[in-house]
């Protein structure tokens, strides 16, 4: 089945501890994003990548990294989390020149 | 970034009523699409547009790019229990690869 996993699903850390958002598609899209979802604001872009080592920043990537060293993976990496990281998000792929975005199930986060 | 506004932002409806909302930029868009999100689930592409004027059904669903490309519209027709939800308008720069987000549109359908 075609299909974006993230894991962990839900997840609650204190400030400072460093975590890891994991996101896989086994579909071979060239294209990678992670979102932030948060009531009243709509989806945001973090970061996204275009293909293998090739990243770029979003409208909001300030307090995280990206990583893609191979095609399937696109680690979301928040080095030293703050309570203003509490969000839902999001990883989606794609292929290169198409619109249809899809959408893993979503982590929600909560930083006390 | 780019600012979508997207109204209404909820919506209590009657089963089989119509349901419009709307989706504005101050940015030229090359590409307008509309998500659905299912409570605890990702967004889900229902419709895409590519060009100016464009008028695009899916089943009971019909969205329009608007003329002037700062615009776009959302119609359901005949609502039904399922079609509760949030819907998101998002839109594609003709430069770039990034996709921008409306607020979103929160729907309840009264049955």
């Amino acid at each position: 089945e075609a299909q974006v996993t993230q894991n962990p699903r839900y997840l609650i850390t204190v400030t400072g501890k460093k975590l890891t958002v994991t996101c896989s598609q086994n579909m071979n899209h060239e294209y990678m994003s992670w979102y932030r979802q948060d009531p009243g604001l709509g989806l945001r872009q973090i970061y996204y990548s275009m293909n293998v080592e090739v990243t770029d920043k979003g409208d909001v990537p300030e307090g995280y990294k990206v990583s893609r060293k191979e095609k399937r993976n696109f680690p979301l990496i928040l080095e030293s989390p703050s309570p203003n990281q509490t969000s839902l998000y999001f990883c989606a792929s794609r292929r290169r020149h198409q619109e249809t975005q899809y959408f893993g199930p979503g982590t929600r986060l909560l930083v006390l | 970034g780019q600012q979508l506004n997207q109204s209404p932002q909820s919506m209590f409806i009657q089963e089989g009523e119509d349901v419009s909302m709307n989706c504005t930029s101050s940015s030229i868009f090359n590409t307008w699409l509309w998500y659905k999100q299912d409570p605890g689930e990702g967004p889900v592409l229902l419709i895409a547009l590519y060009k100016a004027g464009e008028l695009t059904s899916n089943g009971r669903l019909t969205a329009q790019f608007g003329i002037t490309r700062k615009d776009s519209f959302l119609n359901i027709s005949a609502s039904i229990p399922s079609d509760v939800g949030i819907y998101f308008c998002a839109g594609q720069l003709s430069t770039g690869n990034q996709f921008y987000f409306g607020t979103g549109t929160s729907l309840t359908v009264i049955p």
